[in-house]
């Protein structure tokens, strides 16, 4: 199997407040995890790719200070959305490469509300 | 810029058909391909891979792939209601450290009683 969990699953949080959100591989290492972002009705859009034990690479146009990225071990990345805003409501959603068929394997990802 | 190329569709089919849905990709050197099923608010799940040309099939699915024309499709056979979702494909070019699975922006299904 290629089992992928995320934690929480919903959060609403005020302006100005950070949130952390835990991606985790139950039945591989994840040398690599990547995250996205997905807005209503839109396409995924890779934010970073997160390899174990070093920094984050982040895409085009992501603030890296505003979402920090720490994959410290081979089975566990998060995504810490710093002083999130209204605009940064979305649904963020991780994935991990190995697994049974070298792909990524998704999270179940995690709805985000900012008042 | 590796590219893959999707129909964004809606592609609308009546229950009971085949849905037909087609990918192309830029890279020629592209050696995995995968398609992602995802439903409305649900993050994506992987519904089949395939390395080699021909046909790959699974219960009411096949994967097609044609590399000399740089094109991978899925067939559902018997289409169902349930079947009605976005479908995505993705292809890995590079390797090692160089790894990259790219997405097409997908194709939305619908299946229609």
């Amino acid at each position: 199997g290629a089992v992928v969990s995320q934690h929480p699953s919903r959060v609403i949080c005020k302006s100005g407040t950070s949130v952390k959100i835990e991606c985790r591989s139950l039945d591989f290492q994840a040398t690599t995890m990547f995250w996205y972002r997905q807005f209503p009705k839109q396409s995924l859009m890779l934010m970073a790719t997160s390899n174990e034990g070093s920094k984050a690479t982040y895409e085009q146009g992501v603030e890296k200070d505003k979402f920090l990225i720490n994959h410290a071990s081979l089975t566990l990345s998060t995504l810490t959305v710093t002083s999130a805003h209204p605009e940064d409501s979305s649904f963020y959603i991780c994935s991990a490469f190995g697994g049974a068929v070298d792909t990524q394997y998704f999270g179940p990802g995690t709805r985000l509300t900012v008042l | 810029q590796k590219e893959v190329e999707q129909n964004s569709g809606p592609l609308s089919v009546p229950e009971g058909a085949i849905a037909s849905l087609n990918c192309t990709y830029s890279d020629r050197g592209s050696q995995s391909f995968f398609w992602y099923r995802q439903y409305s608010g649900k993050s994506p799940e992987l519904i089949m891979f395939i390395y080699s040309n021909g046909d790959k099939e699974d219960g009411r699915f096949t994967a097609q792939l044609n590399k000399a024309s740089q094109y991978v499709s899925l067939l559902i056979r018997d289409s169902q209601p349930s079947d009605s979702a976005t479908y995505l494909c993705a292809v890995i070019h590079g390797g090692g450290s160089n790894y990259k699975l790219t997405f097409g922006k997908g194709t939305l299904l619908t299946v229609n009683p």
